[in-house]
């Protein structure tokens, strides 16, 4: 079945570091991958995608390659802000037979960044 | 922008109890889910409905549970014996092509 794996957390960063929070997928097919966060307290809200090899998702800043060859599609930002403290969760949308459309998510990293 | 609708955004209830989790999806949507996540852990798939039928339950997804599309608009999760185990957050989501909703969220306490 599918599986998505996420680096363990929690990560602290100070603002205005680098951020990479690693995601590695097993899939069968051509998956759609994403990233979704989730504010204290708030529900899930998508934060980028990325629907086939190559592609790059980007929005308020973070960006996430889909590699093909790698099975893999780390989030990156340049410069975290306090506001980007909240939970990561990558996931992959399955593209065949009776699970088509269903989401399968990593475990989601907690991010934490101080001023 | 449309959005998904949870409601109650929190509901205690007792061990043994019937709860109805509602959920009002994007109208035009036509696939919906239910996914749960117990506090500090991955968020979990649960059972997708589509054309008034559920299409795909997980392991999770026993007996206890069941869902319905009573109107052509709202979309309930039923719990009909809540065990403690039971507690967690309950996310709805509606899909259309592969951009999902979800909802923001119902936080179930079973005591």
């Amino acid at each position: 079945g599918n599986s998505v794996t996420q680096m363990e957390g929690p990560v602290t960063l100070s603002e205005e570091a680098f951020l990479t929070i690693n995601c590695t997928y097993t899939a069968t097919g051509y998956p759609s991958l994403f990233w979704y966060v989730q504010y204290p307290g708030e529900g899930l809200q998508l934060l980028l995608k990325a629907t086939k090899a190559d592609d790059k998702g980007s929005n308020k800043g973070f960006e996430a390659t889909y590699r093909k060859e790698t099975t893999s599609f780390h989030l990156e930002k340049g410069s975290v802000q306090v506001s980007d403290s909240a939970v990561y969760f990558c996931a992959l949308i399955s593209t065949g037979g009776t699970s088509y459309g269903k989401l399968t998510f990593g475990q989601g990293t907690i991010l934490t960044v101080h001023p | 922008e449309p959005e998904v609708t949870q409601t109650p955004s929190h509901q205690v209830t007792q061990m043994g109890q019937e709860v109805i989790l509602r959920c009002v999806p994007i109208s035009n949507h036509l696939y919906f889910y239910w996914y749960r996540q117990i506090l500090g852990q991955k968020v979990e798939f649960l059972v997708s409905f589509y054309n008034n039928e559920i299409s795909e339950k997980s392991e999770i997804f026993d007996d206890q549970f069941s869902v319905e599309r009573p109107d052509g608009s709202n979309f309930t999760l039923k719990i009909r014996s809540t065990k403690l185990e039971d507690s967690a957050m309950y996310f709805c989501a509606s899909r259309l092509g592969d951009g999902y909703t979800f909802g923001s969220g119902t936080r179930l306490t079973v005591v």
